[in-house]
């Protein structure tokens, strides 16, 4: 059955510094996502992205992050500089058509953890 | 912006109890997903549905739109149905990005 896939499971890195977490989404799925949970939290929306641009993306997608499709497989999310609050569970999705009536199939997640 | 609630926060059964998890939102949507989230953190969708009920094995998904409610059930509950349930809605956004709700902790004891 096919899966999204995200790479790495985990991420240690320290303040200040630049991450990339990659998602490999579905093959013939023209819409994806990008979600985060903080530890103890809910999840939260960050960002949408179709036809290659974003779409849609919340109050926390400030100009530290950054998405990108650089291929037609990989789907990325750049965080420029972290800041200890960046710490959390990164989630990929993704959805043949609008995700009001399609189903979200999501990653495993990536757990970035700042020092 | 649409506010997503979800009751018991923490829910402990016995094996083979049927167990109800209730969601409530805010603003009217056009489809509202379950997913289940296990300890490692991995989220699986369960059910989307924008009207009536949907059912896949011991699940069980209702929605009343003009209430603004859903329920999951689940029938002869099993260990292995521990997990964080949250309910989610289409937030509005064009792309259908989700709103969630803070989950639901549920705890089968054998």
């Amino acid at each position: 059955e096919p899966e999204v896939t995200q790479t790495p499971s985990h991420q240690v890195t320290q303040m200040g510094q630049e991450v990339i977490l990659r998602c490999v989404p579905i093959s013939n799925h023209l819409y994806f996502y990008w979600y985060r949970q903080i530890l103890g939290q809910k999840v939260e929306f960050l960002v949408s992205f179709y036809n290659n641009e974003i779409s849609e993306k919340s109050e926390i997608f400030d100009d530290q992050f950054s998405v990108e499709r650089p291929d037609g497989s990989n789907f990325t999310l750049k965080i420029r500089s972290t800041k200890l609050e960046d710490s959390a569970m990164y989630f990929c999705a993704s959805s043949a058509d609008t995700g009001y009536y399609n189903e979200q199939f999501f990653g495993p997640g990536t757990r970035l953890t700042v020092l | 912006k649409n506010e997503v609630e979800q009751s018991p926060q923490n829910l402990t059964a016995q094996e083979g109890e049927f167990i109800t998890i209730n969601c409530s939102y805010s603003v009217g949507i056009s489809a509202l997903h379950w997913l289940q989230q296990h300890p490692g953190g991995g989220i699986v969708s369960l059910f989307m549905l924008s009207s009536g009920k949907k059912k896949h094995g011991r699940l069980i998904a209702t929605i009343n739109i003009q209430e603004k409610h859903s329920s999951l059930h689940i029938t002869a509950s099993h260990p292995r149905d521990s997990a964080v349930y949250i309910c989610a809605v289409s937030g509005g956004g064009s792309q259908g990005n989700l709103i969630f709700g803070k989950g639901t902790k549920l705890s089968v004891k054998p």
